[in-house]
């Protein structure tokens, strides 16, 4: 595609349930990052994949947060039993994985947890 | 570890008046830094970046930044700023194998007529 898309554009969910969070990098991008960003923070970063695997998950929070990339391509960042302290906008970008290439960034998905 | 600091969480500035938001990073290992914008309602986009030779890279849209080795820095500067240049301006670091980006908290580039 065009640019990095990330589906739903806006999420609400009850405290306790589970989500699923959408994210099609640039068309050969091998590399995918996850961000969240909170209100008034800047994003922090949550995990990176190079092709299928997670090469770096050292920024999730806890084991109610996983990311999956089975094929390379799209990402499905998980999230179980939310709380309200996971709202925020998550972010998604790619890159060619080449050293210190551009980042590409989606628009984000703002998960409200209620 | 990797950490960015900006200290200024808003910037108030007349049409054509100069801005400069301030960065500090710290690292333990060489670094490659990144301006990134935010305009409202939309995604992050890269700004500038430095990764090596020159310390003084440009933006196409009139923005510089200097690399400061030994004060740690990577301000960003416009000599005359226009309203269009309202949004918000992360400061980014990388170091390592992963190329994950380490942001700073932001700031809030507000241009008043």
């Amino acid at each position: 595609g065009a640019g990095v898309s990330q589906t739903p554009s806006n999420k609400v969910t009850e405290k306790g349930k589970y989500v699923e969070l959408r994210c099609d990098p640039i068309s050969g991008h091998t590399a995918l990052y996850w961000y969240r960003q909170s209100l008034g923070q800047g994003p922090e970063f949550l995990i990176y994949f190079q092709g299928t695997g997670a090469a770096d998950d050292s920024g999730l929070p806890n084991d109610r947060f996983f990311a999956v990339r089975p094929e390379g391509s799209v990402s499905t960042l998980k999230i179980q039993r939310t709380e309200r302290g996971d709202s925020a906008v998550y972010l998604c970008a790619s890159s060619s994985g080449q050293p210190n290439t551009e980042a590409f960034f989606g628009q984000g998905t703002r998960l409200t947890v209620v | 570890a990797q950490s960015v600091t900006q200290l200024d969480s808003q910037v108030p500035v007349f049409e054509e008046a100069p801005v400069e938001l301030r960065c500090n990073y710290s690292s333990s290992v060489s670094v490659y830094l990144f301006w990134y914008v935010q305009y409202p309602n939309q995604g992050l986009q890269l700004l500038l970046k430095y990764l090596s030779g020159s310390t003084l890279v440009e933006s196409i849209n009139g923005f510089e930044a200097e690399f400061n080795k030994s004060q740690t820095s990577f301000h960003l500067r416009k000599p005359s700023v226009h309203i269009s240049d309202t949004a918000e301006y992360f400061c980014a670091v990388s170091g390592g194998a992963t190329n994950k980006l380490i942001f700073g908290t932001g700031t809030l580039l507000a241009v008043q007529p």
